[in-house]
């Protein structure tokens, strides 16, 4: 029961230095997101992915490329990492579309950056 | 303007007792669903329940209930018969339609309500 998996978990990285987070599903979701938390903000959506192939940006996308190589599988880059993206980072997915049973949108287990 | 509102920075409940968190959203479209998550001090994003705007009848999971008032434009989350390992933040969210040009409807988080369940 895999579900939604990233990786690193933690990371500390120095200003100036790049890293990749890898999420991978195994629900053969279409759509694929990243988000980040940071305290008393809730969760914000930096990239999203609605299908294999597409990206698109969210509300907090400076600083950020992603890459959805797969259907399985979204990474998230930090090219030049800066100490305001230090936050934890949530990859998600689901299957994409708002039915009228319910779809759940299912996350992974976080990944705390930090930047110093 | 903030599509989801969560009043309530924290909340405090005795143990076997219900408990009422706050969420308010805001949107346009007829269509949209609401979710509720927990989020335990481990980390983890844990999804409770869901309801759509279309659905007559409250959703229910469990001791977990959602108050849907659709002119008031709430969707409050009740738990009923509290538990120690209730003790987590709860994140209501909201998410609309997929819009023109995609087939992805986004996804919109509150702030969170730190519940504490003591004995």
């Amino acid at each position: 029961n895999a579900g939604v998996t990233q990786t690193p978990k933690f990371q500390v990285l120095k200003t100036g230095q790049s890293m990749t987070l890898q999420c991978a599903q195994d629900m053969n979701h279409n759509s694929m997101y990243w988000y980040r938390q940071d305290p008393g903000m809730g969760l914000r959506l930096i990239y999203y992915s609605a299908s294999e192939g597409t990206t698109d940006k969210g509300e907090v996308p400076n600083g950020y490329n992603v890459s959805r190589l797969n259907k399985r599988e979204f990474s998230l880059r930090l090219e030049s990492a800066a100490p305001s993206q230090t936050s934890v980072y949530f990859c998600a997915s689901s299957d994409g579309t708002l039915k009228r049973s319910g779809n759940t949108i299912y996350f992974g287990e976080g990944s705390w950056l930090t930047v110093v | 303007a903030q599509k989801i509102t969560q009043t309530q920075p924290g909340m405090f409940v005795q143990e076997k007792e219900a408990v009422t968190l706050d969420c308010t959203y805001d949107t346009s479209d007829p269509s949209y669903g609401l979710f509720w998550y927990k989020q335990p001090s481990s980390g983890e994003m844990i999804f409770l329940i869901y309801q759509g705007s279309y659905d007559q009848q409250n959703a229910t999971e469990g001791r977990y209930s959602l108050n849907f008032q659709k002119a008031r434009k709430s969707a409050n989350l009740v738990i009923s018969a509290s538990q120690l390992g209730d003790s987590a933040m709860y994140f209501c969210a909201m998410r609309e339609p997929p819009w023109r040009g995609s087939t992805l409807g986004r996804l919109y988080f509150g702030r969170g309500t730190q519940l504490t369940v003591w004995p």
